[in-house]
């Protein structure tokens, strides 16, 4: 069975500091990763995934996340965030050869702060 | 840009109560799935559809749950009776590849069962 564990429920940070979402995941398989994002009263939006190659992958709006086979994580980093940065964040694996099932891990709630 | 929309964007239901929800999935995507968000918890696969058939389906998914594709652009979710712990945000993906690399999710149904 796989899971996937996001470390801090909520993270407040300041405007144009930098941030890191943290991501640890347990699988018996390979596994793709996923960082999906949420605004209010929005759907979930892929926001990057690693499915082979370079371990460092960039997303869209200036993301970028680092997947660690030894350490099992994929935490997700940004320079530094803007006001419209605010909302959850989901990390997510599909397992090899499964189908296509997205697992989540709960969510991370970023709080941008003037 | 192409996407996937869902109706209605929330549903208030009486216990026992048949519910349909709906889905539209991007036009050339072929695999489907359903998921669901019960507040405060993590997003949970449902099922996944390909072909006019079921791919898998979770635990959470039993006889009282039921998908069909009606139509070449509609995908329908049906909850036969439904109970307080349906309650919960239902999203619907569609995605082109068969992995699931890369599913687009709909803005999501609320809900709620009284």
């Amino acid at each position: 069975a796989q899971s996937v564990t996001q470390l801090d429920s909520q993270v407040p940070v300041f405007e144009e500091a930098p941030v890191e979402l943290r991501c640890n995941y347990s699988s018996s398989v390979s596994v793709y990763l996923f960082w999906y994002v949420q605004y209010p009263n929005q759907g979930l939006q892929l926001l990057l995934k690693y499915l082979s190659g370079s371990t460092l992958v960039k997303g869209i709006n200036g993301f970028e996340a680092e997947f660690n086979k030894s350490q099992t994580s994929f935490h997700l980093r940004k320079p530094s965030v803007h006001i419209s940065d605010t909302a959850e964040y989901f990390c997510a694996v599909i397992p090899y050869n499964q189908g296509g099932k997205l697992i989540f891990g709960q969510g991370t709630e970023l709080s941008v702060k003037p | 840009e192409p996407e996937v929309t869902q109706t209605p964007s929330h549903q208030v239901t009486q216990m026992g109560q048949e519910v349909i929800l709906r889905c539209v999935p991007i036009s050339n995507h072929l695999y489907f799935y359903w998921y669901r968000q019960i507040l405060g918890q993590k997003v949970e696969f449902l099922v996944s559809f390909y072909n006019n058939e079921i791919s898998e389906k979770s635990e959470i998914f039993d006889d009282q749950f039921s998908v069909e594709r009606p139509d070449g652009s509609n995908f329908t979710l049906k909850i036969r009776s439904t109970k307080l712990e349906d309650s919960a945000m239902y999203f619907c993906a569609s995605s082109t590849s068969s992995g699931g690399r890369e599913q687009y999710f709909g803005p999501g149904t609320r809900l709620t069962v009284t």
